[in-house]
């Protein structure tokens, strides 16, 4: 399969622990995409990276929340003293960008969070 | 905020062609129009998209309006598995997808 990828699918913690997540994107696609549904929601813009350099933050990304890109391939999103509201599906996105043309994001399938 | 508007909820019978509006008045001359589907507890999955002309792929048809400020995404033989919350989004590249609360199709045998 060369869509992508996200691990771990679900995790569950309790109020206070740190969690990170692991997106690997497609090969080669540029830039990277970070977004946050809640229940009965749409998905909610986090962050994006193109290549390793963070390009934006939402206001929704607090400073419990970080998103590293160290090698422009992988990205890993980490929460910080995690709260029940943080208890949401987190959506990994890549496209590739940047030639001029309309880009495309492609979705994984998400980590589901759930926070005791 | 999302700058489309959708119907909350629609039905189709299996087998019959589902025809999902979207209204998108404010686009602007570089904003494309996307279709993503979201089956129950799974990420986005891509559909189709467009500038201004119709287009076509094995999943789906989108008719885009002449003046740009709706579109209708065509799905011909509605199935069981299509099931799930249609979004309409427009945007240009690049930008990140604002997504609003879509449209919830239901395939009824």
């Amino acid at each position: 399969d060369t869509g992508v990828s996200q691990d771990p699918r679900h995790k569950i913690t309790k109020r206070g622990q740190n969690v990170t997540f692991r997106c690997d994107p497609i090969s080669e696609h540029n830039r990277l995409y970070w977004y946050r549904q809640t229940l009965g929601q749409g998905p909610e813009f986090l962050t994006y990276f193109q290549n390793e350099a963070q390009l934006e933050k939402s206001r929704l990304l607090s400073d419990r929340f970080s998103a590293e890109r160290p090698k422009g391939s992988f990205s890993t999103l980490e929460i910080q003293r995690t709260e029940q509201g943080d208890s949401a599906m987190y959506l990994c996105a890549s496209s590739l960008g940047g030639g001029g043309y309309q880009e495309t994001q492609y979705f994984g399938p998400g980590t589901r969070l759930l926070v005791l | 905020d999302a700058k489309t508007t959708q119907p909350t909820s629609m039905d189709c019978a299996e087998g019959r062609a589902a025809n999902l509006p979207c209204n998108h008045s404010t686009i602007s001359g570089n904003e494309y129009v996307y279709w993503y589907r979201q089956i129950h507890s799974q990420g986005p999955q891509y559909i189709i998209h467009g500038l201004k002309n119709n287009e076509t792929n094995e999943m789906a048809s989108l008719i885009i309006t002449e003046d740009r400020k709706s579109s209708t995404l065509i799905l011909p033989h509605a199935t069981l598995r299509d099931t799930a919350v249609y979004y309409c989004i427009v945007v240009s590249s690049y930008d990140k997808v604002i997504f609003g609360p879509g449209t919830s199709l239901s395939v009824i045998p």
